[in-house]
């Protein structure tokens, strides 16, 4: 069975550092894509970072040169470290496993998502 | 940067049927995926690649795609589709995922 489980995520102060976890089991993390999608109070899902299992990484412009994604291949598990950390970076994390297309248009989409981890950035 | 955009809220009675629109310039080229996510609960796939539904939906959830315009189509809503509902697709490098706004629907 596919699972995500997310953690990490906490209260810290604006300008602080955290690290979350995406791990995954039923599925190999090295051998697919993932998606990390965030979602602030009351507000709509936003994309945040894609990993592709070549080692590319993407990056949404509000997060660029301030989140990075790292795999430990041992432990099956995606890791989101998010530095510099400010106010508006408040909202639930999910990770999200993502099926590349087959019909031969582009954008893949997530089949399993985890339930999310919560980052507080208040002082 | 790009955007997808959806109306922000829709009603419908319950039997009635919703069709929620998301438009986008790259959407002739790439896929649109939709979401359905109820309060408090992680996103669930409801439509890939324009018109696939993942087993387990409900054949009253059907999706469409013509030019700059996808369309999410719930056939005879019940009142547990209520919920908000986000298409999904990527920017024009396709490395970039976009989701729309979000919409609102309720079923009363």
């Amino acid at each position: 069975e596919v699972q995500l489980v997310e953690s990490g995520g906490g209260l810290i102060q604006p300008g602080g550092s955290l690290r979350l976890s995406c791990a995954a089991s039923g599925f190999t993390v090295s051998d697919s894509y993932i998606n990390w999608v965030r979602q602030a109070p009351g507000k709509g899902l936003e994309w945040v970072s894609v990993f592709y299992r070549d080692g590319n990484t993407y990056y949404a412009d509000s997060v660029k040169g301030r989140f990075t994604i790292s795999r430990d291949n041992s432990k099956n598990t995606l890791y989101l470290q998010m530095n510099s950390l400010r106010a508006e970076d408040t909202a639930l994390y999910y990770c999200a496993r993502l099926q590349p297309p087959s019909n031969g248009k582009a954008a893949g989409y997530c089949d399993y998502w985890g339930q999310g981890t919560q980052v507080t950035v208040s002082s | 940067s790009y955007e997808l955009t959806q109306p922000p809220s829709m009603s419908v009675s319950p039997g009635q049927t919703a069709r929620i629109t998301c438009f986008g310039d790259e959407l002739p080229k790439k896929n649109a995926h939709w979401y359905q996510q109820k309060s408090g609960q992680a996103p669930v796939l409801v439509i890939y690649e324009d018109s696939k539904r993942p087993s387990g939906i409900p054949e009253r959830f059907t999706g469409s795609s013509s030019g700059t315009m996808a369309t999410l189509t719930v056939s005879g809503a019940q009142l547990e589709d209520e919920a908000d509902y986000y298409c999904y697709s990527t920017d024009s490098s396709g490395d970039h995922g976009v989701f729309g706004g979000g919409t609102k629907l309720t079923v009363l």
